[in-house]
């Protein structure tokens, strides 16, 4: 679609398990992100990572724990999850996040996350 | 603080009757503006943005967006509907000013092209 994959796309997990969820972008940009899209709610940044660097934190508990190995790759490290952080999990990239950037992002499609 | 709201939560419109979607938005300096699409099960496919000059802007699909500083608005548009439009329309912005700030998002607005 757009030059980002996401896998899985869907993903069933109990609270007590650990999984992780991948994304990569064959764009060549710099910046990627983690989203939660929840039904009824406006989607929620988690995380970004410019140049490889967290830069964006928002308050996000810590069983969810993010990686970037590298500018192609994100990772979304899952633990001891709730039943409300099921949800769709989108990641996306984009040229450049600092200041003034006007580039938008890309999204991957998704992993439908159930927790039970 | 920089936020951008989407009055509506549905749009219902006739297959080949204009449509328009709603954004309003708030931002200190000047503002960076993106309208995205998300059809079922997809993730968001970005269709326009402004960043300076007309204040009307082109995009896919057939849509455009029209910039009004005044009423700081970035209405989408399009003059003739189709079914396929159907789907959940987000509005967003950052502040060009704000520093290494991430895009704000709108809650989205559902469009339904009723045939």
């Amino acid at each position: 679609e757009t030059g980002v994959t996401q896998t899985p796309r869907h993903l069933v997990m109990g609270m007590t398990n650990k999984k992780s969820l991948k994304c990569e972008q064959h764009l060549g940009h710099n910046a990627m992100y983690w989203y939660k899209q929840s039904a009824k709610k406006p989607l929620e940044l988690m995380f970004v990572y410019s140049l490889e660097e967290r830069v964006e934190n928002n308050s996000v508990p810590s069983r969810f724990s993010p990686e970037c190995p590298n500018s192609s790759h994100l990772f979304l490290h899952l633990h001891t999850l709730q039943p409300e952080d099921s949800a769709l999990y989108l990641c996306a990239s984009s040229l450049g996040g600092g200041a003034g950037v006007y580039n938008e992002q890309f999204f991957g499609p998704g992993t439908r996350l159930t927790v039970l | 603080a920089q936020s951008v709201a989407q009055p509506e939560d549905q749009v219902n419109v006739a297959e080949g009757n204009p449509l328009t979607v709603k954004c309003t938005y708030s931002v200190s300096g000047n503002p960076y503006l993106f309208w995205y699409v998300q059809y079922p099960n997809r993730g968001l496919q970005f269709l326009l943005k402004y960043i300076t000059g007309d204040n009307l802007v082109k995009g896919s699909y057939g849509f455009e967006a029209e910039f009004n500083k005044s009423q700081t608005s970035f209405h989408l548009k399009k003059p003739s509907a189709l079914v396929s439009d159907s789907a959940l329309y987000f509005c967003a912005v950052r502040d060009a000013a704000a520093g290494n700030t991430p895009l704000v998002f709108g809650k989205g607005t559902r469009l339904s092209v009723i045939a």
